[in-house]
């Protein structure tokens, strides 16, 4: 069963740091590109970035780049979302999904399976 | 960036009748390689999103066939044969021709 599990719940304050786990498993991790969604809460969904965990290509989102940095660790088939400096506006549920073997057409592009989402709590 | 919208954004439903939500993107979603990568998507409350349809119209493994998707170029629809309550949720358009992808704002289903 190809599955994402990701990293539990985490309460944070302003200005801590945090990295945030989804683990593949499956299938072939190195194969497939990874992306990253923010929800806050109550609200809807909004793509954060995405990396092919084969040779770590990443591409952020023009509202997300320089605030967040996506990995990825193929030994260990885990890709990550950190923060180096957490704001109360990060506080978001972030999901994993697993994306096609290539974002730049390969006829696969699409997004299934999804982890299960890391809740995160930013307050003083 | 391609920008989603949906319509409506709330829709109460009665059990067993139709439901159909309208995606449009702000230009066309066909891809260079010939393909149209919009996905529709369910998020039931308090659960994570589902894939339900990929590339326009293709049920994914395990949705039930009173999902179904059409649509080309930028105009595009999701549509319930026959509502059942376990389709409530808040149903997403998500374009990946183009990248940042994007996603619609939501439409809330819920029963009348």
């Amino acid at each position: 069963e190809v599955q994402l599990v990701q990293s539990g719940a985490e309460v944070k304050k302003p200005g801590e740091s945090l990295k945030i786990s989804c683990k593949g498993s499956g299938y072939s991790f190195t194969s497939y590109w990874i992306g990253w969604v923010r929800q806050m809460p109550g609200k809807g969904l909004e793509w954060m970035g995405i990396i092919y965990p084969g040779d770590s290509d990443t591409r952020y989102s023009p509202s997300f780049q320089g605030q967040v940095t996506i990995s990825a660790d193929k030994s260990i088939s885990t890709a990550y979302l950190q923060w180096s400096s957490l704001k109360a506006s990060d506080t978001a549920m972030y999901y994993c999904a697993r994306g096609g073997t290539s974002i730049y057409g390969s006829g696969n592009n699409w997004f299934d399976p999804w982890g299960q989402g890391t809740l995160v709590t930013v307050s003083s | 960036d391609i920008v989603m919208t949906q319509t409506p954004l709330s829709s109460p439903v009665t059990l067993g009748q139709p439901a159909s939500i309208s995606c449009r993107s702000s230009q066309s979603l066909v891809h260079s390689d010939g393909n149209t990568y919009l996905s529709w998507l369910q998020q039931r409350p308090g659960q994570p999103p589902r894939l339900l349809i990929y590339k326009i119209s293709n049920r994914f493994s395990g949705v039930p066939d009173r999902f179904s998707g059409s649509g080309a170029g930028t105009d595009f629809t999701l549509k319930i044969s026959r509502v059942e309550a376990e389709d409530v949720g808040v149903y997403y358009c998500m374009q990946a021709t183009q990248f940042p992808f994007t996603f619609g704002p939501g439409t809330k289903v819920d029963i009348k």
